[in-house]
């Protein structure tokens, strides 16, 4: 398994301002994940960040909105540009972990944005 | 990429066999199938994984078809706790997150 912390838990955040999400895993991994996950929504895949290179975004996410850094093999953080209500959802990471053959991905608890 | 169809919802009392099936006619001989829990407020929660035929965990079993073309999830007794969002995935390797899309979920709601 894998351990996954993310701070904060959650934040009530001014429109315009930006918060920065931390993940700490337990061990280290090549990649994390950050998704995106709106009120009673499924999930949806934000970027992926790779240790010494800059983030892989998906399609309609872009590095000024989302910013990421990965210093390390077990750090990582998300940062919420310029935010506005529409941003108001629970920010994830995850990390792959392989078993023989096969894989699990685990998730952090969320970090849970209010966006006024 | 492989698109995974659930029930929106589904309803049980405490004790019974839940049986949630996932379609997913597009999936790559690559694939695997993989079912997540998810509660409120917290990060979805890996259940179960298989390739093909029958797979048993302490948790759940997971019965897959010849034709990989679907998949249940089989949650024997089930308990007020196993109230949550149930994902279906379907992927290849840990390197593909991007190709491995949650969909909608099935809501599953357990009573008394």
């Amino acid at each position: 398994s894998a351990v996954i912390s993310q701070k904060p838990s959650r934040d009530i955040c001014q429109r315009g301002t930006s918060l920065t999400i931390q993940c700490q895993v337990d061990s280290q991994v090549t990649m994390m994940f950050w998704y995106r996950q709106q009120p009673g929504q499924s999930l949806t895949l934000i970027a992926t960040a790779n240790q010494g290179s800059e983030a892989t975004y998906e399609s309609g996410f872009v590095i000024d909105k989302f910013p990421i850094s990965r210093p390390n093999l077990t750090f990582s953080t998300l940062t919420v540009s310029n935010m506005s209500p529409e941003d108001s959802s629970i920010y994830l990471c995850s990390v792959f972990r392989t078993s023989g053959r096969t894989y699990e991905q685990y998730f952090g608890p969320g970090t849970r944005l209010t966006v006024t | 990429l492989a698109k995974t169809t659930q029930p929106i919802s589904m309803d049980s009392y405490e004790g019974q066999e839940v049986n949630i099936t996932c379609s997913h006619n597009n999936i790559a001989t690559n694939d695997y199938i993989t079912w997540y829990q998810q509660f409120p407020s917290q990060g979805p929660r890996f259940i179960i994984q298989g390739y093909k035929t029958k797979v048993t965990n302490e948790v759940a079993s997971l019965f897959i078809p010849a034709d990989r073309k679907s998949s249940t999830l089989s949650l024997p007794r089930v308990s007020l706790s196993d109230t949550a969002v149930y994902y279906c995935l379907v992927g290849a390797t840990y390197s593909s997150a991007s190709k491995i899309i949650f969909g909608s979920g099935t809501r599953l709601s357990i009573r008394p």
